[in-house]
């Protein structure tokens, strides 16, 4: 069985940044692609980026291009999204997930709470 | 970026009702569209994929139907268990978009 274990909740500054980072087990890491979906307090879903490990293939939405970062290391089959230039609208619930070829998600991590407040 | 529509935003309904949920794409998408169940401080979890095609593990009483630019996820008989909230999603072009959610309350 495929899990995604997601590291710890962040309090973060304005204009700081934040590296949250998810372990994959039970499964092939490197075949799939690794998603990151924030979710806002109260709010939808919203896609942030993914990548494909085996080819350290990048893609980011648009709004974030040039303040979001996302790598893996296959030796520990982990994925990492850090986010710059930190304000009050990124406090959101963070997943990691794992993109089946057709583009849905069939695996989610538990989430991760990222709060930005000064 | 394609925009995806649910309908309606929330929801009032009973054990034992039929509820459908509706989701329309702002262009044609083929049959690249999948549905989650969401409850609260949990992740997604997902139902439907390619429009029709129950994930392993779902209860049978969850359906999806439609194509291209308009779509419909069905639950025949409610449980207790699906008063949650359902999002879809479009995975024909990145980005890969999600609807505003479906709150489906009880009555």
């Amino acid at each position: 069985q495929v899990q995604l274990v997601q590291s710890g909740a962040e309090v973060k500054k304005p204009g700081s940044s934040v590296k949250v980072s998810c372990t994959a087990s039970g499964g092939t890491f490197n075949n799939y692609a690794i998603a990151w979906v924030r979710q806002a307090p109260g709010q939808g879903l919203e896609w942030m980026g993914g990548i494909i490990p085996f080819f350290e293939t990048t893609n980011y939405a648009q709004k974030f291009q040039g303040r979001l970062t996302i790598t893996t290391d296959e030796s520990t089959s982990t994925a990492y999204m850090e986010l710059s230039s930190l304000r009050s609208e990124d406090t959101a619930m963070y997943f990691c997930a794992r993109e089946n070829q057709s583009g849905f998600i069939d695996y989610w991590g538990q989430g991760t709470v990222v709060t930005v407040s000064s | 970026d394609i925009q995806m529509t649910q309908s309606p935003s929330s929801l009032s309904a009973s054990v034992g009702d039929r509820v459908t949920i509706s989701c329309r794409a702002s262009q044609r998408i083929s049959s690249y569209l999948n549905w989650y169940q969401q409850k609260p401080g949990t992740a997604p979890k997902l139902l439907i994929y390619a429009a029709s095609s129950l994930q392993s593990g779902v209860p049978s009483r969850f359906s999806g139907s439609g194509s291209e630019t308009d779509f419909t996820l069905t639950i025949s008989s409610l449980q207790p268990e699906d008063f949650a909230t359902y999002y879809c999603q479009q995975s024909y072009s990145t980005p890969p978009t999600f609807g505003q959610g479906t709150r489906l309350e009880i009555k």
